[in-house]
């Protein structure tokens, strides 16, 4: 199993581009989530997924689209690149609610 | 979720016992206590998860009082490897949303 995968690794936009990062996991995990790290901080939640079909906002979703298709695949898309959304954006899965998650390895993106 | 509140940070030597003591005084019924580590440029990889008393698997021991307003995450002889940052999360089993801190950043020195 791969587990939990995102693309790129890294990212430079410019203000006002629009990219999609993308987030797949091979476990069949119904819940999926997006979160993003600023430094020194610890990780706030943008939105998340209880299955295919469901979404639903998190702690910081303004700036931040998601939908999910597919079982595997969560994808974040960014409307409107903005400086303050130069951050870690760490995608996770996990079998149930409130059991271990498993996260990505991160997509760092830096908004000029 | 219930607000946690863990060290900003805590120095070690190797093969000495570390351990991090979170405090969660609004803890509800329903919650449990999970930690993550997180090392450098990483996602948070699950340690730990723990209702009452006292968990223990390969990596770590979580240690929990009767009144569970506080846990102590317990590692073990560390590593220079250990170094990370540790999270201490509590929250419903049926809740999702995961809420992190700022984590208490463990040094590791030899």
């Amino acid at each position: 199993n791969a587990g939990v995968t995102q693309t790129p690794k890294f990212q430079v936009l410019k203000t006002g581009q629009s990219m999609t990062l993308q987030c797949a996991q091979d476990m069949n995990h119904e819940y999926m989530s997006w979160y993003r790290q600023d430094p020194g901080m610890g990780l706030r939640l943008i939105h998340y997924s209880v299955g295919a079909g469901i979404t639903d906002q998190g702690e910081v979703p303004n700036g931040y689209n998601v939908s999910r298709s597919t079982t595997e695949d969560f994808p974040l898309r960014l409307l409107s690149a903005a400086p303050s959304q130069t951050s870690v954006y760490f995608c996770a899965s996990s079998r149930t609610t409130g059991a271990d998650a498993f996260f990505g390895p991160g997509t760092r993106l830096t908004v000029l | 979720l219930a607000k946690t509140t863990q060290p900003i940070s805590m120095d070690s030597y190797e093969g000495q016992e570390v351990n991090i003591t979170c405090s969660h005084n609004n803890i509800a019924t329903n919650d449990y206590i999970t930690w993550y580590q997180q090392f450098p440029s990483q996602g948070p990889r699950f340690i730990i998860q723990g209702y009452k008393t006292k968990v223990t698997n390969e990596v770590a021991s979580l240690f929990i009082p009767a009144d569970r307003k506080s846990s102590t995450l317990s590692l073990p002889r560390v590593s220079l490897s250990d170094t990370a940052v540790y999270y201490c999360l509590v929250g419903d089993m049926g809740d999702y949303k995961l809420s992190f801190g700022a984590g208490t950043t463990v040094t590791v020195r030899a």
